[in-house]
């Protein structure tokens, strides 16, 4: 099956600080790569959908200034976490579709990175 | 707005007995619905994924149904071992982007 990859897959940084997330698709091209957020206990909820080529669409109530997202190839989309906080302590998961696979519909997900800020 | 309930919450059973987990949704208009599981500190794995022209889906001891028109999934796991333990998520794409809509989660144990 298709593999997403996440870096790093922990990190904690200042407040104040900026903290990058790297999500790849391995095996295949992903044209479509969506972001999730998932506090302790809670259920994913999905932040921004991120298309190659263009500017991401958040969801609502998700500050797009302060999360900036950037899906520059087919194979790599990054979330960048700008002046962090210790709300913004989470576990962020990325997932991908596969459009050129058997299973389009299918979304393969990202090992995930928690993110503690101090 | 597509609203998607997980019945229970948690879930305790003895090896070998079979499990029932249940997911709700409030729109019927759905492309498909995921179940996934996750295990503690992970990432999620796909189990099944039902289309919303399917009424089933099978994968070894793991067999998902769907009922659209009620807005109801159930996964069923036959004869759970203990390393069923972890939490399953349903999920519902009810956009053509492939956005999905989690519920809570069923956190399962299953004890030796």
């Amino acid at each position: 099956g298709a593999v997403v990859s996440q870096h790093p897959s922990r990190v904690i940084c200042k407040s104040g600080t900026s903290v990058k997330i790297e999500c790849r698709s391995l095996d295949f091209q992903a044209t479509t790569m969506f972001w999730y957020r998932q506090f302790p206990k809670q259920s994913l909820m999905l932040m921004a959908t991120s298309n190659e080529g263009s500017k991401a669409t958040y969801e609502q109530g998700v500050e797009k200034d302060k999360f900036l997202i950037n899906h520059a190839s087919l194979t790599l989309s990054t979330l960048t976490v700008t002046s962090a906080h210790p709300e913004d302590s989470s576990f962020y998961i990325c997932s991908a579709r596969d459009w050129g696979f058997s299973d389009p519909e299918t979304q393969y997900f990202g090992p995930g990175t928690r993110l503690l800020v101090l | 707005k597509q609203e998607v309930t997980q019945i229970p919450a948690a879930l305790s059973v003895p090896e070998g007995e079979n499990l029932v987990l249940n997911c709700s949704f409030t729109d019927s208009a759905i492309y498909n619905l995921q179940w996934f599981r996750q295990d503690p500190g992970k990432g999620l794995t796909s189990l099944l994924l039902i289309q919303s022209s399917q009424r089933e889906q099978t994968s070894g001891r793991l067999n998902a149904s769907l009922d659209k028109s009620s807005g109801r999934s159930t996964l069923y796991i036959a004869a759970s071992q203990p390393g069923d333990s972890a939490t399953y998520l349903c999920a519902v794409n009810s956009d053509s982007w492939g956005k999905l809509q989690f519920g809570a989660g069923t956190q399962v144990v299953v004890t030796p």
